[in-house]
């Protein structure tokens, strides 16, 4: 089953603003990823958090990570159009490679 | 490099017929890939880990009857989907992890680019 709820189900916004979604677990993790995924295609790792950090960076991309809430944030700054996408956290628990995805975030940046 | 394929692309067959989709990791040998699949707006679920060499593992819920999967080399897994029915229509996704990759505390994981089964 899905470990994961994200907030929130679809998000729209404008070119240039900033985007934030929020991605809750419940079990304990070695490691939080987030994964970018446009219509229809497979996934794109996008950036992985470990669970002794509390916040990472990659380019537009930030992650924060409280594990004593169990939840995870990404946000993207300076939106672009090309940046619609779906949007999924997981995790792997048992770092078997058994992903647990969220239920997703569905972004649209209007240009 | 770190390249995961499917194929095909995208699947129409009538219902009771079986489907066969391919993953095949390009530059990479992945002694275990996985098998997710996504219905319309929702996420993803972990149906099946495909392993080389042995049988595959299955999540719970999903009948291993009728979701073959056979991981005959290091590069290649399939997915059978038999006696298909309409249900069955979803997007199957599958991933490869690049063991070689990364320390020990975490092996990247690449995906394919879906597989889209329409069952009429």
């Amino acid at each position: 089953s899905q470990q994961g709820e994200e907030d929130p189900q679809a998000l729209s916004i404008q070119e240039g603003e900033n985007a934030t979604m929020n991605c809750s677990y419940k079990t304990s993790i070695n490691n939080l990823q987030w994964y970018r995924q446009n219509s229809g295609r497979g996934l794109v790792h996008l950036i992985l958090i470990r669970s002794n950090e509390r916040e990472k960076h990659s380019g537009r991309l930030r992650v924060t990570l409280d594990t004593s809430k169990k939840s995870s944030s990404l946000l993207i700054t300076a939106s672009r159009a090309a940046d619609t996408a779906s949007y999924f956290c997981a995790t792997d628990p048992g770092n078997t490679g058994k992903l647990i995805f969220g239920q997703g975030t569905t972004l649209q940046v209007k240009p | 490099g770190a390249v995961v394929s499917q194929h095909p692309s995208r699947v129409i067959c009538k219902s009771g017929t079986s489907v066969k989709i391919e993953c095949r990791s390009l530059d990479f040998q992945a002694t275990t890939m996985f098998w997710y699949r996504q219905f319309p707006k929702q996420s993803l679920m972990l149906m099946a880990t495909s392993n080389e060499g042995s049988k595959a593992t299955y999540e719970q819920g999903v009948e291993k009857d009728k979701f073959l999967i056979n991981h005959a080399s290091l590069t290649l897994s399939t997915l059978t989907v038999t006696s298909a029915h309409p249900e069955d229509s979803s997007f199957y996704i599958c991933s490869a992890r690049d063991w070689e990759r990364g320390g020990s505390s975490y092996n990247e994981q690449f995906f394919g680019p879906g597989t889209r089964l329409t069952v009429l």
